[in-house]
């Protein structure tokens, strides 16, 4: 099983700030399989970026995706009010499986 | 637009079988495309993938290890509906299940249902 490591837990930041949050892999999942999704309280999860870099579709382009192999970042360039959710990597090169994940809080 | 509804009861007892349907709106559980699974979530243990059933000109499902000896999930092509059936289950396995498509990427999620195992 590939696990995911996402770091930090917990990132308190102001709007208009800038967000980095990490997800690590235990084993290579290529370029192609990796997925961030945003998770609002009392919410299902949202899909954000899939395949390490392409912006779902209706996703603000604030949002963007790197990485390859074992380490992925999601940056958020300028938070805005609604982006204060908990955020979720997964990996689909295997038998899917998700971060632990990162919940981005108002400082 | 793809919109998945779940339905099933919230509360089961200890050794009992849980039991979810999804029904699917703007796709067919037949699609050659995509993949039809049961993600749960819980504090305990995180998002944690289920398992999946899909159809490539014959069905196909794939479990999570973890819960691969007591798993069934169904396709329903008169209905355009999937279901769970969690067998034995125990508080551990208190959660919110949540149906959801995959083509690759999980993209479409279904509303969840918090499912409690006790008596």
């Amino acid at each position: 099983e590939v696990v995911l490591t996402q770091s930090p837990g917990t990132l308190s930041l102001s709007p208009g700030e800038r967000a980095t949050l990490s997800c690590r892999a235990s084993q290579s999942v290529g370029s192609t399989y990796l997925a961030w999704y945003q998770q609002p309280p009392g919410q299902a999860p949202r899909l954000l970026i899939y395949a390490a870099s392409n912006r779902a579709t209706g996703i603000p382009d604030r949002f963007s995706g790197s990485g390859s192999g074992t380490d992925f970042t999601l940056t958020i360039s300028r938070l805005e009010p609604e982006d204060f959710a908990v955020y979720f990597c997964q990996q689909y090169a295997d038998s899917p499986t998700f971060g632990q994940g990162t919940k981005v809080e108002i400082k | 637009q793809v919109q998945l509804q779940q339905s099933g009861p919230g509360l089961v007892k200890p050794s009992q079988t849980l039991s979810l349907t999804c029904a699917i709106s703007g796709d067919s559980v037949s699609s050659n495309s995509a993949a039809w699974n049961w993600i749960r979530q819980s504090p305990s243990r995180g998002l944690e993938w289920l398992g999946r059933t899909y159809y490539r000109s014959k069905w196909f499902n794939d479990y999570a290890v973890s819960v691969k000896s007591r798993i069934i999930i169904n396709p329903d092509t008169s209905k355009n509906q999937f279901s769970l059936q969690l067998h034995s289950v125990t508080p551990d396995d208190t959660a919110v299940y949540y149906c959801a498509r995959s083509s690759g990427e999980t993209d479409y999620w279904g509303q969840g249902t918090l499912v409690t195992v006790s008596s």
